[in-house]
């Protein structure tokens, strides 16, 4: 079974910190992962996506990818009350399906 | 860019009547796409892979004459939920998957359906 395993929280970090969500994955096979944010009630929204080993950055948002330990990460800096949601880590597998994590819940304090 | 749309975005229905549910790529063709379930509080659960002109694909555990799925052009798909009960109660989501987009999912905002 292809699991995505996170870190169910809630993480509390101060308004203004940085904020470090973490994902492992078992399917070495996978090319392509994600990061989803989902407010309560609403749908899922595309982040950010990272095919490559290393660091990705768009904005506040750094993705960080490690094949070899088969784990992925997202930081948000400076991480704004709006930020609180949950963040749910993703990887396509050999069907081009998305296998999900369940999400870990971020809570930005003011 | 990548904007989805589904509609309707809640639907209430008494037991045993049938429900509709859009779901539209407004800005580019989606070649591939999902239909999610997500309960309270759980993660999201692929019901389905629907690919333009072809027969669905369902996932282990979905009934596929219970959710009716048709992916008739590159910008639309729906899902029918034909006699619905209260257990169908959920948030269904499509997301759609463009061409040459890989594996990047966008999705539409979600139709809570309530069934009494």
């Amino acid at each position: 079974q292809k699991e995505v395993e996170q870190n169910s929280g809630p993480l509390s970090v101060p308004e203004g910190a940085i904020a470090s969500l973490n994902c492992t994955y078992s399917d070495r096979g996978s090319q392509s992962f994600f990061w989803y944010r989902q407010y309560s009630g609403k749908s899922p929204e595309l982040i950010m996506f990272i095919y490559s080993n290393g660091d990705k950055e768009d904005g506040r948002f750094t993705a960080q990818l490690n094949k070899a330990s088969q784990y992925v990460s997202l930081l948000i800096r400076d991480s704004q009350p709006s930020d609180s949601a949950t963040y749910l880590c993703a990887n396509a597998g050999n069907n081009r399906k998305l296998i999900w994590g369940l999400g870990t819940s971020l809570a930005v304090n003011p | 860019g990548a904007v989805v749309s589904q509609h309707p975005s809640w639907v209430i229905c008494k037991s045993g009547t049938s429900v509709k549910i859009e779901c539209r790529s407004l800005d580019f063709q989606a070649t591939t796409m999902f239909w999610y379930r997500q309960f309270p509080k759980q993660s999201l659960m692929l019901m389905a892979t629907s690919n333009e002109g072809s027969k669905a694909t369902y996932e282990q555990g979905v009934e596929k004459d219970k959710f009716l799925i048709n992916h008739a052009s590159l910008t639309l798909s729906t899902l029918t939920v034909t006699s619905a009960h209260p257990e169908d109660s959920s948030f269904y989501i499509c997301s759609a998957r463009g061409v040459g987009w890989a594996d990047t999912q966008y999705f539409g905002p979600g139709t809570r359906l309530t069934v009494l």
